[in-house]
């Protein structure tokens, strides 16, 4: 069985801060780890994903994660944090041979001026 | 291309009523999931599909749901009798291959409320 946990359902920033959104992951087998973006009334999209190539990923909007075996962690961050950045933000974890992601259960992002 | 769309955005309805949500994945996609967000349980996996062909319905919380993806262009998720607590938001996904390293790609969901 394979799960995330997302720490924090909610976390505030103030602009031009780090931003930090923490994913651990559960899974017996090596995982591939994806970080999508929902905005209001909006589906989710990808920002980035880990599928084994290197360890450091970047996505768009300025945001990058870091896959830590060692710590089963995959947190999501970006230097400074910018107004459109305000989202939900899920994890989710996937492997060879699962054709459907397990997503966390999500950390609302809230960015003050 | 138009993306992964979703029809109604909203839909309120009755409790016992019939519900049909739709979809149409993105052309050329093999694959389409139907997942449901709710504040309580997050966002679920209730069934996908392959090659219009349903391969995992273990996410289907009862009898009351059932699934169809009659073509390549078109999937329906329907709720019969609906309860008050099938409110959330559907969300279908669709992918090329299915891999599990590739990029879902969602619509904008339907937002269910069971009065």
């Amino acid at each position: 069985a394979q799960s995330v946990t997302q720490l924090g359902s909610h976390v505030s920033v103030s602009e031009g801060a780090l931003v930090l959104l923490r994913c651990n992951y559960s899974s017996s087998v090596p995982p591939y780890l994806f970080w999508y973006v929902q905005y209001p009334n909006q589906g989710l999209q990808l920002l980035l994903k880990y599928t084994s190539a290197a360890t450091l990923v970047k996505g768009i909007n300025g945001f990058e994660a870091e896959f830590k075996k060692s710590e089963t962690s995959f947190h999501l961050t970006k230097p400074s944090a910018h107004m459109s950045d305000a989202a939900e933000y899920f994890c989710a974890v996937s492997h060879t041979g699962r054709r459907a992601l397990t997503f966390g259960s999500g950390t609302r992002l809230q960015v003050q001026p | 291309d138009a993306g992964v769309i979703q029809s109604p955005r909203h839909e309120v309805t009755e409790m016992g009523q019939e519900v049909t949500l739709r979809c149409k994945p993105i052309s050329g996609h093999d694959y389409l999931f139907w997942y449901r967000q709710t504040m309580m349980r997050g966002l679920e996996l209730l069934i996908y599909f392959n090659n219009n062909v349903p391969i995992d319905d273990s996410g289907m919380p009862e009898d009351r749901f059932s699934a169809k993806m009659p073509n390549a262009s078109f999937s329906t998720l329907k709720i019969q009798p609906s309860e008050p607590r099938d409110s959330a938001v559907y969300f279908c996904a669709s992918t090329k291959n299915g891999r599990a390293n590739e990029k879902l790609f969602f619509g904008s969901g339907t937002q269910l409320s069971v009065l």
